[in-house]
């Protein structure tokens, strides 16, 4: 019955590997977002996808690819992982405007 | 683009005491605003917001200001309980916009 999903809830890798983490609304949005949050909280938003139409990239390494199979389904495909890349990635789904409901959070630990 | 600063960044009251953490904004676009609580290991959720047509709202203990002249919103806790020590944040969308700008969080924290 959840809202927005996602998965893993953690993934621990080394560097160089590639990684996905899935993520699900069953909200009927528009709209779907993946964010980042470093180790000082902060939320940063890395890309917005309307109806499986990519609408907000920023400034995000080509290393990290979304990708919309439905407006339902919002994925993201990490290649070559950093160090740096270490955070919560978060999914969150809603319609411009209004709340947006985020999903439990992926930890991803590099080594 | 939108910038949002928020501050304080951390803020310790007594339980019982009320709580005010303040937000500005750069556009004078912007015409929503919510604020999200995140507690430990969880994901952020949305406590209470505004539109740039109202001044004030309130529900319960928690209540939210704007004031678009200055271009700054306010979020104000009365009756701290421990259980509302998380980290908050604030945001803004620009009309038209399809992106949320966040502040940088508050972490509040209520001593028994």
């Amino acid at each position: 019955d959840t809202a927005v999903s996602q998965t893993p809830k953690y993934l621990v890798t080394q560097m160089g590997n590639d990684k996905s983490i899935k993520c699900e609304q069953n909200l009927g949005h528009d709209t779907m977002y993946w964010y980042k949050q470093d180790s000082k909280k902060f939320l940063k938003i890395m890309f917005s996808y309307n109806n499986k139409e990519l609408i907000i990239n920023e400034t995000v390494p080509n290393r990290f690819s979304p990708k919309s199979p439905d407006k339902a389904h919002l994925n993201l495909h990490i290649n070559s992982l950093e160090l740096g890349d270490s955070a919560v990635y978060f999914c969150a789904s809603g319609n411009p405007g209004y709340e947006q409901y985020f999903g439990p959070g992926t930890r991803l630990t590099v080594t | 683009g939108e910038n949002v600063e928020q501050h304080p960044s951390t803020l310790s009251v007594q339980e019982g005491d009320s709580a005010v953490i303040k937000c500005t904004y750069s556009d004078s676009a912007s015409n929503y605003f919510p604020w999200y609580k995140q507690e430990l290991g969880k994901r952020p959720q949305l406590i209470i917001d505004i539109r740039s047509n109202v001044g004030e709202k309130k529900d319960q203990r928690i209540a939210v200001t704007l004031n678009k002249t200055a271009k700054h919103f306010s979020l104000h806790i009365t009756e701290t309980q421990p259980e509302d020590s998380a980290v908050y944040f604030c945001a803004s969308i620009i009309q038209g916009a399809q992106k949320l700008v966040f502040g940088q969080g508050t972490r509040l924290t209520i001593n028994p």
